[in-house]
């Protein structure tokens, strides 16, 4: 069975600066897929990056990286640079092959001025 | 080119009635997704249809259920409505079912049982 674990159930940063949003993920899966979705008060998800479990190095999408530790278990998306228009429920969801993906109890987090 | 695109995109129904969510996936998409997102949750998987065939159902009752039709669209169907099926539904869709694919999710349906 696939899980995946966000403990931090809000978070706050000050504009401009960096921010690491946590994920921990279990399966017994050699194969898999690690994705982070931004979702607005406005309720669309926004798929914004990917990070493959054969893939060596970590994956980066402008602002967006993903700090993938296989050992460890853990995908943490990481914001550089923070925008007002950041503040958003971030979501971390994992995809084994053939199977659905599964999505973790979300982050809330808030860019302040 | 479009994105998911899902109707209607409010409901507002009783207790008991019958409701059918419809989406259309992305062009070339042939994999669909439902979803439930219930206020303050991360969603939950409801089901996943491939090639018009049902690839996966999450821990779901019976009165849901789903197809995909030749156009690779798809309806959730919602039988003897419960005041807890209240929630945002997403259906998602991607180009294929392996695990390096990302989902594409639609605006959603919110659905209230009153």
């Amino acid at each position: 069975a696939q899980k995946i674990t966000q403990t931090q159930p809000g978070m706050f940063v000050q504009e401009k600066e960096a921010v690491t949003l946590d994920c921990t993920y279990d399966t017994s899966d050699p194969s898999y897929g690690l994705f982070w979705y931004k979702q607005p008060s406005s309720g669309e998800m926004i798929f914004l990056i990917y990070q493959g479990s054969y893939d060596q190095q970590n994956a980066t999408e402008g602002r967006y990286s993903l700090n993938f530790q296989k050992a460890r278990k853990s995908a943490n998306l990481v914001i550089s640079a923070s925008q007002l228009g950041d503040s958003a429920m971030y979501f971390c969801a994992m995809r084994a092959d053939n199977n659905d993906m599964r999505f973790g109890a979300g982050t809330r987090l808030t860019v302040k001025p | 080119d479009a994105g998911v695109t899902q109707s209607p995109t409010h409901l507002i129904k009783t207790r008991g009635q019958h409701v059918t969510l419809r989406c259309s996936p992305i062009s070339g998409h042939k994999s669909v997704s439902w979803y439930q997102q219930v206020l303050g949750q991360g969603p939950q998987f409801i089901f996943q249809y491939y090639e018009k065939e049902e690839r996966g159902r999450g821990n779901f009752p019976d009165r849901f259920s789903a197809r995909q039709f030749p156009n690779y669209s798809s309806e959730l169907n919602v039988n003897a409505l419960l005041l807890g099926d209240s929630a945002l539904y997403l259906c998602a869709s991607s180009f294929f079912q392996g695990f390096s694919s990302p989902l594409h999710f639609g605006n959603g349906t919110r659905l209230t049982v009153t």
